[in-house]
């Protein structure tokens, strides 16, 4: 119940392509879902978030879509360039405010040129 | 968001040794998370620390292995002990602040 399932392993998009990453989960109690950006030798960055009250957030080339009756997240990268290939994590958050995360396994995604 | 520096950024020591991490937050927050992420690997929780009290520890971590210090409202440690080659990992703080954020992290080798 405390897992968040996260696909595909890995992927491979060409340059100004749309980059999809899903995640999916089974606990109700989860109430806030971030998606983080890790680079080699990085901390991971965060990069966008969403509340299970809202089905779709986006920012720049970054959206979420999130379906609540689906239990699914997923992020998409419009007009995927290489500086966006880096290593991306879904979470999902329990315990409320200050609570802990728990991250999905990461998806490797690469931008060829 | 806030800023985390985390100290050191990378360290190799020898087994049964330990190694003590620092974590700086630039605004005073509540909880304080410490994470584990073996190479190629997600991240996992070791313990949340909330200042003035002890550690909140995941199922599989322990406390006579990771201790934490939690002396004020920007600063924490974690403590690695009697380190094994299988303690290799990067070790990551995280704080919530308008956003959870995470240090640069500590990249810890173990011969």
């Amino acid at each position: 119940q405390q897992q968040v399932k996260q696909s595909p392993q890995s992927l491979i998009v060409q340059k100004g392509g749309i980059s999809i990453i899903n995640c999916a989960y089974e606990n109700t109690a989860f109430d806030y879902f971030p998606w983080y950006q890790q680079f080699p030798g990085k901390g991971p960055a965060l990069l966008i978030a969403i509340r299970p009250d809202v089905s779709e957030k986006k920012e720049g080339r970054f959206t979420i879509s999130f379906n609540k009756s689906a239990k699914q997240f997923s992020l998409h990268i419009m007009d995927s360039q290489p500086g966006d290939s880096a290593t991306y994590f879904c979470a999902a958050r329990y315990g409320g405010s200050q609570g802990n995360l728990i991250f999905g396994k990461g998806t490797k995604l690469s931008v060829k040129p | 968001s806030a800023v985390i520096s985390q100290k050191p950024s990378r360290d190799i020591c020898q087994r049964g040794t330990s190694l003590t991490i620092q974590c700086q937050v630039d605004s005073q927050v509540t909880m304080m998370f410490w994470y584990r992420q073996q190479p190629g690997q997600s991240l996992t929780l070791i313990a949340t620390a909330n200042q003035g009290s002890e550690a909140t520890y995941e199922s599989g971590f322990v406390i006579d292995k990771f201790p934490i210090s939690r002396p004020n409202l920007t600063f924490s440690t974690l403590t690695v002990s009697n380190m094994s080659p299988e303690d290799s990992s990067i070790y990551l703080c995280s704080v919530d602040y308008y956003g959870y954020t995470f240090g640069s992290g500590t990249r810890l080798t173990v011969v």
